[in-house]
């Protein structure tokens, strides 16, 4: 069965710092790739997700991420961050075709400082 | 309506006690998905519906764990005889296409439930 990795489960920056979050994934197949952010008391939201193509993928505010398959790996990435991106983040993956439901990492707390 | 909605937000029951969390998907969308989160973990698959089959119930922890969605469209997770362990935010998701699923998902707020 597929695994998600997310290597820091609580992360501190200040504003305007660059951020990177760490996904890796235990398919050797096809895989779709997701990160989901949830900001404090809101529900879970897309940020961006793979399929196929350029495997360098942006999403909503600011933020990318870069598929390397060679190393398993789908990390998030925004130059410089803000008081507002605060959340919860997830790295998500389903197996190539989509057939179930997502399998989530468990997660990094971002805290930005002002 | 405009997202996914789940009921009750909050849920406090007795071990042992019966309960029922409902999720209103997003009108029209055909996959749905029930998800366990527990304190400080991801989300973990339980089920997944297209339209009023439940064709996939793999990850449904326990036969006290029951779903269903009867009209293709509001579904309701049972717990039955709730335990200490079942104390966890359950989320709904709504896509639109049926599987394969490339498509969002679209999550709810959740089910916070806490068994004493």
């Amino acid at each position: 069965a597929q695994s998600v990795s997310q290597h820091n489960h609580h992360v501190i920056l200040s504003e305007a710092a660059s951020l990177e979050l760490g996904c890796n994934y235990s398919y050797g197949g096809t895989v779709n790739l997701f990160w989901y952010v949830q900001y404090p008391g809101q529900h879970l939201q897309l940020l961006l997700k793979y399929f196929s193509g350029d495997p360098l993928v942006k999403g909503i505010k600011g933020f990318e991420a870069e598929f390397i398959k060679s190393k398993f790996s789908f990390n998030l990435r925004k130059p410089s961050v803000q008081w507002s991106d605060t959340a919860e983040y997830f790295c998500a993956v389903n197996l190539g075709g989509g057939a179930d439901g997502l399998t989530f990492g468990k997660g990094t707390h971002l805290i930005i400082q002002p | 309506g405009a997202g996914v909605s789940q009921s009750p937000r909050y849920k406090v029951a007795k071990r042992g006690q019966d309960v029922a969390l409902r999720c209103d998907p997003i009108s029209g969308h055909v996959s749905l998905f029930w998800y366990q989160q527990a304190l400080g973990q991801g989300p973990e698959f339980l089920t997944y519906f297209q339209n009023e089959a439940q064709l996939d119930k793999s990850g449904l922890p326990s036969d006290r764990f029951f779903a269903e969605r009867p009209e293709g469209s509001v579904s309701t997770l049972k717990i039955q005889r709730t335990q200490q362990e079942d104390s966890a935010v359950y989320l709904c998701a709504s896509s639109l296409g049926p599987r394969p699923n490339t498509g969002e998902l679209f999550f709810g707020e959740g089910s916070r439930l806490t068994v004493l």
